[in-house]
């Protein structure tokens, strides 16, 4: 089944103590993205990744990091993290690098992250 | 002013209505433009894309298109209650196929 994985689905962390977000997809696609999701702001994007070893940032990169160094595998670290980055998060993969691109882009399950 | 502007609802449309749903976006480079639907506490999923200006089709969805007035809307027809979740705009940034910018979405509720 083609899917997009992330773990945990659920995490309760205070402020300073790093973490990662792991994100994973079966599907063999060059791009991925995290998002967050927050009331009344939508979705915006952290980071995105165009393939192994290459990834840019998005429109809220402050206070997050991720590397590729496997196409499957895009995890996101936040360092110190701070309760403004309680949010969900989402990760995402696409087939298609350029546009117009046919592929849907799949989300993952979603990541509920609450630092106290 | 936002990027990519949608009303937030709730908008509310009894079955079997058709439901419309618009989005304004800013950046007059954008190519591509997408609806997505979000059941609450679920992930987003693509249910339109759209590039040209005009209509495009899908079953009971139209997605239209038009660039020169920076609006691109989702119609609904023959409702059903299972339509009812938040419509999630996205415009790609500019030229950019990696950069999605998305609005904050529109509540959509089917009453029976």
């Amino acid at each position: 089944e083609a899917q997009v994985t992330q773990n945990p689905r659920y995490l309760i962390t205070v402020t300073g103590k790093k973490l990662t977000v792991t994100c994973s997809q079966n599907m063999n696609h060059e791009y991925m993205s995290w998002y967050r999701q927050d009331p009344g702001l939508g979705l915006r994007q952290i980071y995105y990744s165009m393939n192994v070893e290459v990834t840019d940032k998005g429109d809220v990169p402050e206070g997050y990091k991720v590397s590729r160094k496997e196409k499957r595998n895009f995890p996101l670290i936040l360092e110190s993290p701070s309760p403004n980055q309680t949010s969900l998060y989402f990760c995402a993969s696409r087939k298609d690098r350029d546009m117009p691109y046919q592929e849907t882009q799949y989300f993952g399950p979603g990541t509920r992250l609450l630092v106290l | 002013q936002k990027e990519v502007e949608q009303n937030s609802g709730p908008l509310s449309v009894p079955e079997g209505a058709i439901a419309s749903l618009n989005c304004t976006y800013s950046d007059r480079g954008s190519q591509s433009f997408f609806w997505y639907r979000q059941y609450s506490g679920k992930s987003p999923e693509l249910i339109m894309f759209i590039y040209s200006n005009g209509d495009k089709e899908d079953g009971r969805f139209t997605a239209q298109l038009n660039k020169a007035s920076q609006y691109v809307s989702l119609l609904i027809r023959d409702s059903q209650p299972s339509d009812s979740a938040t419509y999630l705009c996205a415009v790609n940034k500019g030229s950019s196929a990696s950069k999605i910018i998305f609005g904050s979405g529109t509540r959509l509720s089917i009453r029976p």
